[in-house]
């Protein structure tokens, strides 16, 4: 079974700019999830979709980020304009199942962006 | 979602039994511990997850106890490949993961 797939691996832009990433779950997947890993710390999540719908974007920094899943499928994050403190590892992670219960959920490999 | 406290880091020889260790004193009824590892440069893996009792799969044992204040994570013969950092996390069933700093696990030969 094929895994969670990100492109690319490794992106580094000045701040200001802007940057996107693209995220392919495992197929069949409902959740789709982005998570910011910033170095020597815990992922954090920023989005969380079921299906196309967004059901958790509280802690996504909405004057910057954004985050679109068009056909339930494959999903891509924005930021733009980057700043420094966006320097990190973007994290995509899907899972099976709905909202009201818990599926383990399955990591792609990360994007990891460097602002400088 | 209940706060968990791990140790910063943690060192095993290999073919003995890691025994992680991690707090929750503030979890209800009904949220889960859930168990993932970050390997360096990858994303994190789910290992296992338990409500009350002890449960047990390929990958590793995980002991709560009765009063579910605190559970272990055992990794029965750890190998070099089982050095990564080690997060426990507390939170009801379909919701958000909720990673702390985790425990950094190094296996020496």
């Amino acid at each position: 079974e094929a895994g969670v797939a990100q492109s690319p691996r490794y992106k580094i832009i000045e701040k200001r700019q802007s940057v996107a990433f693209w995220c392919n779950p495992i197929s069949g997947h409902a959740t789709l999830y982005w998570y910011q890993q910033i170095l020597g710390q815990g992922p954090k999540l920023l989005i969380q979709f079921q299906n196309n719908g967004v059901v958790d974007d509280s802690q996504l920094p909405k004057d910057r980020f954004s985050a679109e899943r068009l056909k339930g499928v494959d999903s891509t994050l924005k930021i733009q304009p980057a700043k420094l403190e966006d320097s990190a590892v973007y994290l995509c992670a899907s899972s099976l199942g709905t909202w009201s219960s818990y599926n383990e959920q399955f990591f792609g490999p990360g994007t990891r962006l460097t602002v400088l | 979602d209940a706060k968990t406290t791990q140790p910063t880091s943690m060192d095993c020889a290999e073919g003995r039994a890691a025994n992680l260790p991690c707090n929750h004193s503030t979890i209800s009824g009904n949220e889960y511990v859930y168990w993932y590892r970050q390997i360096h440069s990858q994303g994190p893996q789910y290992i296992i997850h338990g409500l009350k009792n002890n449960e047990t799969n390929e990958m590793a044992s995980l002991i709560i106890t009765e009063d579910r204040k605190s559970s272990t994570l055992i990794l029965p013969h750890a190998t070099l490949r089982d050095t990564a950092v080690y997060y426990c996390i507390v939170g009801t069933s379909g919701s958000r993961l909720t990673f702390g700093e985790g425990t950094q696990l190094t296996v020496n030969p």
